[in-house]
């Protein structure tokens, strides 16, 4: 299983354009790498997945270079309900799937 | 379509006790998972199926037992409930090339 590797938490003003950057250096050639939000007390949410290059729907974009050894999830003029906990993960879709979430990006809006 | 769901939200035991957490999906996935999430950490994988009548172990399977004898179910049992198992779980399912929908969470005490 690919181990990834997320700042632990960050801060930012409502509005500004937030990014969060995921290290997954031995990701594997099948591996796809996806985005989590969790609110406190639900469970995680999807919010985006990609395999390479961007990645855009209407909550976030996903960069992911070439090497595809990191990656960063972008999100646009972040408001005060974009505080959440933001998981990152490599693995394999199709087939079974046995991922682990690490701890995670805990993102802070600011009035 | 309700999704995932668990029950019950809320549950406090006593040690030694023995209880199952259920989930449901109504969304015909083949794929079921159970985490555990303790305070201020990501969730880990406790055991996870992939077809009705398959299961296998996660990362942390250790006390606690699963069957999927239906599409719908996959219930996590509790043989001997110990204080390090209180924590939050949440069910997940999805489609074998699909992202995880989780369930809304059970929050478990052991006293």
């Amino acid at each position: 299983l690919a181990k990834t590797t997320q700042p632990i938490s960050m801060d930012s003003y409502e509005g500004q354009e937030v990014n969060i950057t995921c290290s997954h250096n031995n990701i594997a050639t099948n591996d796809y790498i996806t985005w989590y939000q969790q609110f406190p007390s639900q469970g995680p949410r999807f919010i985006i997945q990609g395999y390479k290059t961007k990645v855009t729907n209407e909550v976030a974009s996903l960069f992911i270079p070439a090497d595809r050894k990191s990656s960063t999830l972008s999100l646009p003029r972040v408001s005060l309900s974009d505080t959440a906990v933001y998981y990152c993960l490599v693995a394999l879709t199709g087939g079974y799937q046995k991922v682990t979430f690490g701890t995670g990006t805990k993102l802070q809006v600011i009035p | 379509n309700a999704g995932v769901t668990q029950t019950p939200k809320f549950q406090v035991l006593k040690t030694g006790q023995s209880m199952t957490l259920q989930c449901a999906q109504d969304m015909n996935h083949e794929y079921m998972s159970w985490y555990r999430q303790d305070p201020g950490m990501g969730l880990r994988l406790i055991h996870y199926s992939v077809g009705a009548g398959i299961t296998d172990q996660g990362e942390v399977p250790n006390g606690y037992n699963v069957s999927r004898s239906t599409t719908e179910d996959f219930p996590l049992r509790l043989l001997s409930a110990a204080p390090s198992q209180t924590s939050v779980y949440f069910c997940a399912s999805r489609r074998s090339t699909d992202t995880q929908y989780f369930g809304p969470g059970t929050r478990l005490t052991v006293l």
